[in-house]
């Protein structure tokens, strides 16, 4: 696609249970983040792969958190156990090489997750 | 101190007028930054980055960048209705951007 794409676009869960969500990066990006914004406030980095491996994983704000991008491509944010708090839209954005100097990224339309 | 600090607004200018919204941040070896557009119920969009001093024209947009001062601004000349959204200034830490909570733009006709 000529974008980056995410689903679902909206989750809505109930506490307790786990959920997963998708990112598929623009094609041929190297890199690709993901960040979670909750209401008023600006996107808060998560995590940061490059091809396969997480190179920066410092913003997951605990072990419920975890991700994967085991080809390089696609990710999947995965929430366990989700709590009232992890409500927030969940941005994916990628880059064409990650961290050099005027390297842009590009984000996705977000998933929105509600947790009741 | 919060890394990226902007005012909050709103900020409300009448149509065609210049829209000025500032950044400051607190990393004095930050090398790169971002403005990005965010209308509501959407994802950022890049408008512009910059990561020399002084200023970056890119159409109606210029970037201001006083590394000394640890300030970055966006102006945006002729101002459109269409430019009513939420700027968010970001600044690159090593690997990933670190955003302030955005600046509201209200243009009114």
């Amino acid at each position: 696609g000529a974008g980056v794409s995410q689903t679902p676009s909206n989750k809505v869960t109930e506490k307790g249970k786990y959920v997963e969500l998708r990112c598929d990066p623009i094609s041929g990006h190297t890199a690709l983040y993901w960040y979670r914004q909750s209401l008023g406030q600006g996107p808060e980095f998560l995590i940061y792969f490059q091809g396969t491996g997480a190179a920066d994983d410092s913003g997951l704000p605990n072990d419920r958190f975890f991700a994967v991008r085991p080809e390089g491509s696609v990710s999947t944010l995965k929430i366990q156990r989700t709590e009232r708090g992890d409500s927030a839209v969940y941005l994916c954005a990628s880059s064409p090489t990650g961290t050099s100097v005027g390297s842009e990224q590009f984000f996705g339309p977000g998933t929105r997750l509600t947790v009741l | 101190q919060k890394e990226v600090e902007q005012n909050s607004g709103p900020l409300s200018v009448p149509e065609g007028a210049i829209a000025s919204l500032n950044c400051t941040y607190s990393d004095r070896g930050s090398q790169s930054f971002f403005w990005y557009r965010q209308y509501s119920g959407k994802s950022p969009e890049l408008i512009m980055f910059i990561y020399s001093n002084g200023d970056k024209e890119d159409g109606r947009f210029t970037a201001q960048l006083n590394k000394a001062s640890q300030y970055v601004s966006l102006l945006i000349r002729d101002s459109q209705p269409s430019d009513s959204a939420t700027y968010l200034c970001a600044v690159l830490n090593t690997d990933k951007l670190i955003f302030g909570t955005g600046t509201r733009l209200q243009v009114f006709p």
